[in-house]
């Protein structure tokens, strides 16, 4: 099976600045992965598939890079309602998730 | 647009069986499509339980491997999870999924607690 691993599992930014978070996978996946976004008591919210293509309605201050084992999600400029748990899935092979990352105000 | 709901056991005893049913509408069991379960337990990070295809495959978490049945009713357009010998561990919202084209589709999801 395959293991992601998401870094830092807090990060702590200043709205209006940038976040990056990292995700990486034990192995190779491709570009089949995606990121989400949760707040409590919410369903998780599709911001990226593809590694890097934007879903439905997304702003683009989000942005999805990277491909293989190493991947990243980056929010240019945190808004108030951008604080909350971030989570990588690869489809490559099964479903997997990382353990996310909290983004919390600074 | 496919809609997926989740039935509401809501309290389960311990060492009981844990069973859901996930009710499918805007597409059928047919062609290259896996039918999935996840869960996330109260603070923690989501899990993926297992799936299932349209063609009977199955697949599950290797944590879970040895209580989990995943299963399809095509006359009822739903899939169905049975979890054995649950414990307070096994508290969790539980989801049910798909992928539709690259992209993954979610029910709402519905908390189960384990407890007498």
């Amino acid at each position: 099976d395959i293991v992601m691993t998401q870094s830092p599992a807090t990060l702590s930014v200043s709205p209006g600045e940038r976040a990056t978070l990292s995700c990486r996978a034990s192995r190779s996946i491709n570009n089949d992965l995606v990121w989400y976004q949760q707040k409590p008591g919410q369903v998780p919210r599709l911001l990226i598939y593809d590694a890097s293509t934007r879903a439905t309605g997304i702003p683009d201050r989000f942005t999805g890079s990277g491909s293989g084992t190493e991947f990243t999600l980056s929010i240019s400029s945190l808004q108030s309602e951008d604080f909350a748990v971030y989570y990588c899935q690869q489809f490559h092979y099964w479903w997997a998730f990382g353990q996310g990352t909290r983004v919390e105000i600074k | 647009q496919v809609q997926l709901q989740e039935s509401s056991p809501g309290l389960v005893q311990p060492s009981a069986t844990l069973s859901l049913t996930c009710a499918v509408s805007g597409a059928s069991f047919s062609g290259d499509s896996w039918w999935t379960w996840v869960r996330q337990p109260p603070g923690k990070a989501l899990e993926w339980i297992g799936d299932i295809h349209n063609d009977g495959r199955t697949n599950s978490n290797p944590s879970l491997m040895s209580r989990v049945t995943i299963s399809v009713d095509k006359s009822k357009n739903q899939f169905s999870l049975s979890l054995t010998s649950v414990t307070a561990a096994d508290t969790a919202v539980y989801f049910c999924a798909t992928r539709v084209g690259r992209r993954p589709c979610w029910g709402q999801g519905t908390l189960v607690i384990v407890s007498s």
